[in-house]
């Protein structure tokens, strides 16, 4: 069965950084858009970046452009998200979430979600 | 970017109820609507897809329908697992999501 297990959270200084790690399994993972979807607490969903099936394209929120850098690597079926210059606002569970199908769609499956919280 | 507004932000209903929440889009998404449903501490679960296609497992009280940029989620027949946040989400350009709709059992 198709599985996004997310790793990597944890508490962190403002100003720091932090990587966070996405293993996927149950499906052809080089065939997949994967997005990256945060949630800060007692708050709704918001969308923090995709990388497509091949990795040639990447999209990111305004909110992190600039310091926030998606990547994947389909031999290892894994992405990750590379986040610097973090602040409070970035506190929140992370979720991967895999697009229907090589680019912008909905999302079918989900991890359970990595919190990072952002604090001195 | 395109804005999605949810309402009503909460509702509280019987179960057996018929409850309807609606999506706004800021501007014509077609059909490329999705809904969620997280309960607390849960990964979202789709349950719609292209605005009125219900996903594989979910139960047939759930209903989608609208276009353009007027959207609605429907429970034939509220139960009392479904006390969740339901959330709508556009992908026709980028992603954005609704700000949620807590729905509580009376």
């Amino acid at each position: 069965q198709v599985q996004l297990v997310e790793s990597g959270g944890g508490v962190v200084q403002p100003g720091r950084s932090l990587r966070l790690s996405c293993a996927a399994s149950g499906f052809t993972f080089s065939s997949y858009a994967i997005h990256w979807v945060r949630q800060a607490p007692g708050k709704g969903l918001e969308w923090v970046s995709l990388i497509s099936y091949d990795g040639t394209k990447k999209y990111y929120a305004d909110s992190v452009k600039g310091r926030f850098t998606i990547s994947r690597d389909n031999s290892k079926n894994t992405l990750s998200l590379q986040m610097s210059s973090l602040s409070a606002e970035d506190t929140a569970v992370y979720f991967c979430a895999r697009s229907h199908s090589t680019a912008w769609d909905y999302f079918d499956y989900w991890g359970q979600g990595t919190l990072v919280t952002v604090s001195s | 970017d395109i804005q999605m507004t949810q309402s009503p932000s909460t509702l509280s209903a019987s179960v057996g109820d018929r409850v309807t929440i609606t999506c706004r889009a800021s501007q014509s998404i077609s059909s490329w609507l999705a809904w969620y449903q997280q309960k607390p501490g849960k990964a979202p679960q789709l349950l719609i897809y292209q605005a009125s296609s219900l996903e594989s497992g979910v139960p047939s009280r759930f209903s989608g329908s609208g276009s353009g940029t007027e959207f609605a989620l429907t429970i034939s027949s509220l139960q009392p697992h479904d006390s969740a946040t339901y959330y709508c989400q556009q992908y026709s350009s980028y992603s954005t999501f609704g700000g949620g709709t807590k729905v509580e059992i009376k």
